[in-house]
């Protein structure tokens, strides 16, 4: 089976750098995604993490580590449209199901 | 070009009836799969189709539960004699190749059986 653990709720400063952590346990291992929602609204795709390392896509960037089963968001510069729900999802190894871990409530405050 | 589209928004029904919940995927997109997500949790996977076949159905909770995609666009979730605990956000989610890495979620259908 798999799991995922990532904290359920995170307040941070309009402006400044938040960093989401993720670590899972899976029985196969093909990815890490992270997705955005916000309230009554869909999961948004962000990032997508395959190999260890760092991606950036604008101001936001994924890390993924897969010896320590482990991978972290980072949002910079960040804005009163960041507060939303942000997951981390494992993609395991022959499968194409995405396995969501509770989420993390990202509270941006003036 | 249009997103995913599911109907209806919006279902309330009573315990022991039957539902049915549509999703329009995005055009060309041959992966579509069908997630529930209920207050405070991530959504879990349900079933994936490659094309008009069920590739996985693994996450369909009991026999009640059944989809179909019969000409590899549109999808409909079928739930039989429904029960409380049945009540939640159904999403589904399309991609456009068997990668699935980046998957497009439609707005959802909230199902509330009382």
């Amino acid at each position: 089976g798999q799991s995922l653990e990532q904290p359920s709720e995170v307040t941070a400063v309009e402006g400044a750098i938040v960093q989401i952590n993720c670590t899972y346990q899976t029985s196969g291992f093909y990815g890490l995604s992270w997705y955005q929602q916000h309230d009554g609204g869909a999961p948004t795709f962000l990032s997508y993490n395959a190999l260890d390392g760092l991606e950036e896509t604008g101001r936001f960037s994924s890390f993924l580590s897969r010896s320590d089963s482990y991978g972290y968001l980072l949002l910079q510069e960040l804005q009163m449209k960041d507060s939303a729900s942000y997951f981390c999802a494992v993609r395991g190894a022959g499968s194409y199901q995405l396995t969501f871990g509770k989420g993390t409530k990202l509270s941006v405050i003036p | 070009g249009a997103g995913v589209s599911q109907t209806p928004s919006n279902k309330v029904t009573e315990k022991g009836k039957y539902v049915e919940l549509r999703c329009d995927p995005i055009s060309g997109h041959t992966a579509l799969y069908w997630y529930r997500q209920s207050l405070g949790q991530g959504p879990e996977f349900l079933i994936y189709f490659q094309g008009t076949g069920a590739a996985d159905d693994s996450g369909l909770p009991n026999d009640r539960f059944f989809a179909v995609r019969p000409e590899g666009s549109v999808s409909t979730l079928k739930i039989q004699r429904t029960e409380r605990g049945d009540s939640a956000v159904y999403l589904c989610a399309s991609s456009p190749g068997t990668s699935g890495n980046e998957q497009f979620f439609g707005p959802g259908t909230r199902l509330t059986v009382l």
